[in-house]
């Protein structure tokens, strides 16, 4: 196990339902990652997270909506989304911010019909 | 139309053997490197890094190479195992500039090991 912990592993939901996706990491890092990951694409960057403060947003669409309370706990709020979001969200935790040796979590695998 | 999917390269080697798994990357100003595998159902896992003042660094049966002038990765793994069976990724970043933050994934490599 990597130290990072992503539920759940598998989510099927409708365009108009809301989901969160949950990341926590026990390796006390200061920085927290969403990267998405599709079949077409290789992996994207979505949001960085350093102490807390949301540092990056990689032209997400609103429908994604981050949440980082701490620097341990990240979320990832889902709402309406559609067909073509449906891919993995991996979580990833550093010790800083600068993206550097990243660990990933396992990741939760989304199909939205 | 269709859209096309992204075809990974694929390499199969027999168990024992050496393997190379190439990566070309973009960006001039990256000069922090990393490679990652990533196994059936679980996130990447870090394999090894380097910065762009080294050209080569060495771990556990794995070496990568940095050729900074064609922008050019390589890992090598020393007597390749069927539990190296995987997908594997280099990433780059220039973490001092623009890109802080931006750890930017290649499209990555199908390894299968034979036994």
């Amino acid at each position: 196990e990597t130290g990072v912990t992503q539920t759940p592993r598998h989510l099927v939901m409708g365009m108009t339902n809301k989901k969160s996706l949950k990341c926590e990491q026990h390796l006390g890092h200061n920085a927290m990652y969403w990267y998405k990951q599709s079949a077409k694409k290789p992996l994207e960057l979505m949001f960085v997270y350093n102490f807390k403060e949301q540092t990056e947003n990689n032209s997400v669409p609103s429908r994604f909506s981050p949440e980082c309370p701490n620097s341990s706990h990240l979320f990832l709020h889902l709402h309406t989304l559609q067909p073509e979001d449906s891919a993995l969200y991996l979580c990833a935790s550093s010790s800083d911010g600068r993206g550097e040796k990243l660990f990933f979590g396992s990741g939760t695998q989304l199909s939205v019909l | 139309g269709e859209s096309v999917g992204l075809h990974l390269p694929t390499l199969s080697v027999q168990e024992g053997d050496n393997s190379i798994i190439n990566c070309a990357y973009s960006n001039s100003a990256s000069d922090y490197f990393i490679w990652y595998k990533q196994e059936s159902g679980k996130g990447p896992q870090f394999i090894i890094d380097i910065r762009s003042n080294m050209d080569k660094r060495q771990g556990q049966r794995v070496t990568v190479l940095l050729n900074k002038t064609v922008k050019h990765l390589s890992l090598q793994i020393a007597a390749t195992q069927p539990g190296d069976s995987a997908v594997y990724f280099c990433a780059e970043i220039n973490a001092g500039g623009t890109s802080y933050g931006k750890l930017t994934f290649g499209q990555g490599t199908i390894l299968t090991v034979h036994p």
